[in-house]
């Protein structure tokens, strides 16, 4: 399976929203409602922040935010905070694999 | 409270072996499937296996088949990954992680054990 598509690297001001897109194909982001996003600061380890496309586990702020359409995936992070800057994985479920697959990943800058 | 131990990383020659281990906590182990998941300094992160709760079937990433093995001991609440004929590319930090909903995500993850693959 290929990795999905991430930009290498997003940046927005305190206070600002900003989006990550997540892209694939029909065999694995465009196909299923099974997206998750995960968030991991440096030396740590990821974090589970978006599921099923647009779920939130408990304790996950309400500023992060999950959507598809088509083959693309994205996570909104609104009301910019400093903590945020991270870097940000998506993975997704893909047909004839059940470890399923991540994208390449996206450090968000908090300027 | 959810735990999840790694250990068993270190230094290790090209074409040797070793075992790493993840000690669970805080949740009855045997009713969830597990994967190990790597990543190597700089880069992304990249599955490498997985089991199901009872270890009945398990998965492999194309990168490690016929060199890593799986297992879990439910008794000991204890995750295991077998490698063998290892390569500098599979110098990573190695995490331990809980799969949910089959295994389409993961819940919770262990803080990593390095593994380094040098001469």
């Amino acid at each position: 399976q290929s990795a999905l598509t991430q930009p290498a690297s997003v940046s927005g001001s305190p206070g600002q929203s900003i989006t990550i897109s997540c892209t694939g194909t029909s065999s694995d982001v465009g196909g299923y409602n099974f997206v998750s996003w995960y968030q991991q600061h440096p030396g740590k380890a990821p974090k589970l922040m978006i599921y099923d496309v647009s779920n939130r586990p408990s304790g996950v702020s309400n500023r992060f935010s999950g959507s598809k359409s088509g083959n693309t995936a994205s996570l909104t992070i609104s009301g910019l905070q400093a903590e945020d800057e991270a870097d940000y994985y998506c993975n997704s479920y893909a047909s004839g694999s059940t470890l399923g697959v991540f994208g390449g990943g996206t450090k968000l800058t908090v300027l | 409270e959810v735990q999840l131990v790694e250990s068993g990383g270190g230094l290790v020659q090209p074409g040797g072996s070793l075992r790493l281990s993840c000690a669970a906590s805080g949740f009855t182990f045997s009713n969830f499937g597990m994967h190990w998941v790597r990543q190597a300094p700089g880069k992304g992160l990249q599955y490498v296996s997985a089991i199901t709760n009872n270890g009945g079937s398990t998965y492999y990433a194309n990168s490690v088949k016929d060199r890593f093995t799986i297992s879990r001991d439910n008794s000991k609440n204890t995750l295991y990954l077998q490698m063998g004929s290892l390569r500098p590319e599979d110098m990573a930090v190695y995490y331990c992680a809980r799969a949910r909903n089959g295994f389409t995500f993961i819940d919770y993850w262990g803080q990593g054990t390095l593994v380094t693959v040098s001469s």
